[in-house]
């Protein structure tokens, strides 16, 4: 199993342009998740799906979108780039509602400048 | 609603001494807790998990962590660390209603081991 994957690593963009960050998982896992990682400041949840078709925002939406067309792949997009968005981005998945599930697995991340 | 607070954002030690990280949280409801541990240019692996039962957990690497209701306290120990543990360490909560994917991140204590 790969895991959860993302790409790219790295990404540098400017102010105003937009980009999708992939994030796929070959582990079935009901529950994708994506957060956000600025220094100091912990984990903010953006989006997050409970399955193929249902998605949520989480505590920091703004400026960002998502889609789960399939189980695997939960895109996120960003529109219109703006420095606040500079970050460390990270997907993760986890198996569902049973309490031994609720463990997250993560991505290597993306790191994202905008400038 | 719910938090998270790690009460050192750093930690130096010296290799093979005892560490602890402190972890408190705040929550209105039941909740299950967690230990993740990010090691550089990584995303965020389990360490450990509080579901129920013991209150004294075992995880990965010689860690342990103490859940304590009364101080509403998760704090995670290790009797002797390696230069190898050095990472960045958090700690999370989730409500056991909601399926894990309200999951909180505490904002991070970086770990820093010294030969």
């Amino acid at each position: 199993n790969a895991g959860v994957t993302q790409t790219p690593k790295f990404r540098i963009l400017k102010i105003g342009q937009s980009m999708t960050l992939q994030c796929t998982q070959d582990m079935n896992h009901n529950y994708m998740y994506w957060y956000r990682q600025d220094p100091g400041m912990g984990l903010k949840l953006i989006y997050y799906s409970v399955g193929a078709g249902i998605t949520d925002k989480g505590e920091v939406p703004n400026g960002y979108n998502v889609s789960r067309s399939t189980t695997e792949d939960f895109p996120l997009r960003l529109e219109l780039a703006a420095p606040s968005q500079t970050s460390v981005y990270f997907c993760a998945s986890s198996h569902g509602t049973v309490p031994s599930s609720y463990e997250q697995y993560f991505g290597p991340g993306t790191r994202l400048t905008v400038t | 609603a719910q938090s998270v607070t790690q009460l050192d954002s750093q930690v130096p030690v010296f290799e093979e001494a005892p560490v602890e990280l402190r972890c408190n949280y705040s929550s209105s409801v039941s909740v299950y807790l967690f230990w993740y541990v990010q090691y550089p240019n990584q995303g965020l692996q389990l360490l450990l998990k509080y579901l129920s039962g013991s209150t004294l957990v075992k995880g990965i690497n010689g860690f342990e962590a103490e859940f304590n209701k009364s101080q509403t306290s998760f704090h995670l120990r290790k009797p002797s660390v390696h230069i190898s543990d050095t990472a960045e360490y958090f700690c999370a909560v989730s409500d056991i209603n909601t399926g894990g994917f309200k999951t909180i991140f505490g904002a991070g204590t970086r770990l820093f081991v010294k030969a």
